[in-house]
């Protein structure tokens, strides 16, 4: 089973500045999919980024940019010009290809707690 | 499409008691997931269906639980009886058939949870 490992139980940026969160992931898969999901305190889950293994090209949805090293199995996720909505729990997420490997279901690490100060 | 839906918001109850949390999916999706998060173990699978049928219940954690879709449009998530360590967030999740090459449809999209306590 892959594994998915943040080690940064709590990370803290000022507003308007750049943070980094880190993401490991073992797997001997060759395709998949990488994600990075939001955790408001409502609880509601929100897909902030989705990264295809076979691109190259590292995804970015506005201030969001992930930054996708495959043969290392490191998938970081960059937040720039930070804002006080950016406060969350941040989920990085694998998921399979394989319909077999639990019906593409996603494969949670265990949050980063993202702190933004004024 | 109002998004996946989920009640109770939250629940509080008693141990012993039965606890029955429910979902509508999104229309049209023919996967449904339901996740578990606790702080100890964060957000993982329970159980999962494709087209209303029990495809993986491996991560339902004991005898107590139980999961049904009798419909595309429904399904329960059961406990019998409840216990003090069930107490954390239910979530359930859906989403269509991965379409290689369409990554619009390659999206698993959560209700906002179930919180539960039991007491």
């Amino acid at each position: 089973a892959q594994t998915v490992t943040q080690s940064q139980p709590e990370m803290s940026v000022q507003e308007a500045e750049t943070v980094t969160l880190s993401c490991t992931y073992d797997t001997s898969e060759s395709d998949y999919y990488l994600f990075w999901y939001k955790q408001p305190p409502s609880r509601q889950m929100i897909l902030v980024i989705r990264q295809e293994a076979y691109k190259q090209q590292n995804a970015t949805e506005n201030r969001f940019s992930v930054n996708f090293q495959k043969a290392a199995k490191s998938f970081s996720l960059k937040i720039s010009d930070s804002q006080l909505g950016d406060a969350a729990m941040y989920f990085c997420a694998y998921r399979s290809l394989q319909s077999s490997n639990s019906g593409y279901a996603l494969n949670f690490g265990k949050g980063t707690s993202l702190l933004v100060t004024p | 499409d109002a998004g996946v839906i989920q009640s109770p918001r939250h629940e509080v109850t008693e141990m012993g008691q039965e606890v029955t949390l429910r979902c509508k999916p999104i229309s049209g999706h023919d996967y449904l997931f339901w996740y578990r998060q606790t702080m100890m173990r964060g957000l993982e699978l329970l159980i999962y269906f494709n087209n209303n049928v029990p495809i993986d219940d491996s991560g339902m954690p004991e005898d107590r639980f139980s999961a049904k879709m009798p419909n595309a449009s429904f399904s329960t998530l059961k406990i019998q009886p409840s216990e003090p360590r069930d107490s954390a967030v239910y979530f359930c999740a859906s989403r269509s058939s991965p379409f290689l090459g369409s990554a619009s449809t390659d999206t698993q999209y959560f209700g906002p949870g179930t919180r539960l306590t039991v007491l």
